[in-house]
């Protein structure tokens, strides 16, 4: 079945810090990839979406870019604030009939010292 | 602005009592979906519904069940509650074309 895998439970940083956080899916098809952002007691929102065709998404100083080759799709941004503090889930989506399925990595949890 | 509201924000259960998790959303989407929240976990499907009346099992169903009675409203329910039950649970709503989802805030359900 499809899975998204992120190794990385904690990142903390400091600010202007380079952020990366890695994720990579397994699955039969090109699937469209997400990541979302999820801040204390709030429920995940959309951070970025990539397809096939774009490839490359940008969202908010952050980016990914879906890699087919080495099926991974990793987040980063170049200098991080104590304000995305926040979990991050990379997820993929798959599309059956009229329903959409997201199956999602188990998350990041970023940490920024100001 | 379209929302998805879930009720209530905490709840307390005793171990085998009943529990009803609400849901409603005013985007008009066709899909609404269950996930629990764990730690280590990330987020995993328990049910779904493509509309009114329809309910599908997800990844994670034993123990819940799901009640869609109308396009706005999906509720889960645990018959019978238990400890492994004490999660976080989001309900989102989606539709075919935008491909993602809209998520609620989440209700943090503690069976003890």
């Amino acid at each position: 079945g499809d899975s998204v895998t992120q190794k990385q439970g904690q990142v903390t940083l400091s600010e202007d810090d380079f952020l990366f956080i890695n994720c990579t899916y397994s699955t039969t098809t090109y699937p469209t990839l997400f990541w979302y952002v999820q801040y204390p007691g709030q429920g995940p929102q959309l951070l970025l979406k990539v397809t096939t065709a774009n490839n490359k998404g940008i969202s908010r100083g952050f980016e990914a870019t879906y890699d087919k080759g080495t099926t991974s799709f990793h987040l980063q941004k170049a200098s991080v604030q104590e304000s995305d503090s926040a979990v991050y889930f990379c997820a993929l989506v798959k599309v059956s009939g009229s329903f959409n399925k997201l199956t999602f990595g188990a998350g990041t949890r970023l940490a920024v010292c100001p | 602005e379209a929302a998805v509201t879930q009720s209530p924000r905490n709840k307390v259960a005793v171990t085998g009592g009943k529990v009803t998790l609400s849901c409603n959303q005013t985007n008009n989407h066709n899909n609404m979906y269950w996930y629990r929240q764990d730690t280590g976990h990330g987020l995993r499907l328990i049910h779904y519904s493509y509309g009114a009346g329809s309910t599908e099992k997800g990844d994670i169903p034993d123990g819940y069940k799901a009640s869609r009675p109308s396009q706005e409203n999906f509720s889960l329910i645990l018959e019978l509650a238990t400890p492994s039950q004490t999660s976080v649970y989001f309900c989102a709503s989606g539709d075919r074309e935008r491909s993602d989802y809209t998520f609620g805030s989440g209700t943090r359900l503690l069976v003890i």
